[in-house]
């Protein structure tokens, strides 16, 4: 059983196309994340939902439009796509309220913008 | 969250010990160290924590000099299959309902046959 799954693997689209990004977790945790990866190689830290809730948004730009339907499921959701986008989106999980954060991560979407 | 400095690659032979270093000289007293490392095209993976005391799982051990300013990641027999980006990410105990993780640029460690 896969911990915490993304769909779609890759994506390929246009620029100022519309696209989403599901991420699922079966862990049982309260809080999950959406995270950056830049062809650099840095992760950033985009949103996290805790208990449905937002409570990081580290400016990002609107365009950027998480949505959490029940403490299972977060899922990305990017407005007008720039080539700028382009980078691996990785969903994770954790289980704040134990003080643990250990965070689960999925295996990453990869959205490339032509 | 304190700042961690790490060295940008290491080599390891397959079999040995791989030893990776951080340096965390202004971490204060209510933060944990944890380590995750990132295979290539896959997701962060957790390997360890610790708040002052050594800790060891089934992965690694974690050695936290007694002055908490630096850690020592140690793979006991690493293999290839422990070739990786290794990050140590220092981070309070409690930091309300966040949780965020912060990631430098970790060490690359690449283990040669």
């Amino acid at each position: 059983d896969t911990a915490v799954s993304q769909t779609p693997k890759y994506l390929v689209t246009q620029m100022g196309n519309d696209k989403s990004i599901k991420c699922e977790q079966n862990l049982g945790h309260d809080t999950m994340y959406w995270y950056k990866q830049d062809s650099k190689k840095f992760l950033k830290i985009m949103f996290s939902y805790n208990n449905k809730e937002l409570i990081i948004n580290e400016t990002v730009p609107n365009r950027f439009s998480p949505k959490s339907p029940d403490k299972a499921h977060l899922n990305l959701h990017i407005n007008s796509l720039e080539l700028g986008d382009s980078a691996v989106y990785f969903c994770a999980s954790s289980q704040v309220s134990g003080f643990s954060y250990e965070q689960y991560f999925g295996p990453g979407t990869r959205l490339t913008v032509t | 969250d304190a700042k961690t400095t790490q060295p940008t690659s290491m080599d390891c032979a397959e079999g040995r010990a791989a030893n990776l270093p951080c340096n965390h000289s202004t971490i204060s007293g209510n933060e944990y160290v944890y380590w995750y490392r990132q295979i290539h095209s896959q997701g962060p993976q957790y390997i360890i924590h610790g708040l002052k005391n050594n800790e060891t799982n089934e992965m690694a051990s974690l050695i936290i000099t007694e002055d908490r300013k630096s850690s020592t990641l140690i793979l006991p027999h690493a293999t290839l299959r422990d070739t990786a980006v290794y990050y140590c990410i220092v981070r309070p105990v409690y930091s309300g309902n966040t949780g965020k993780l912060i990631f430098g640029q970790g060490t690359t460690l690449q283990v040669k046959p």
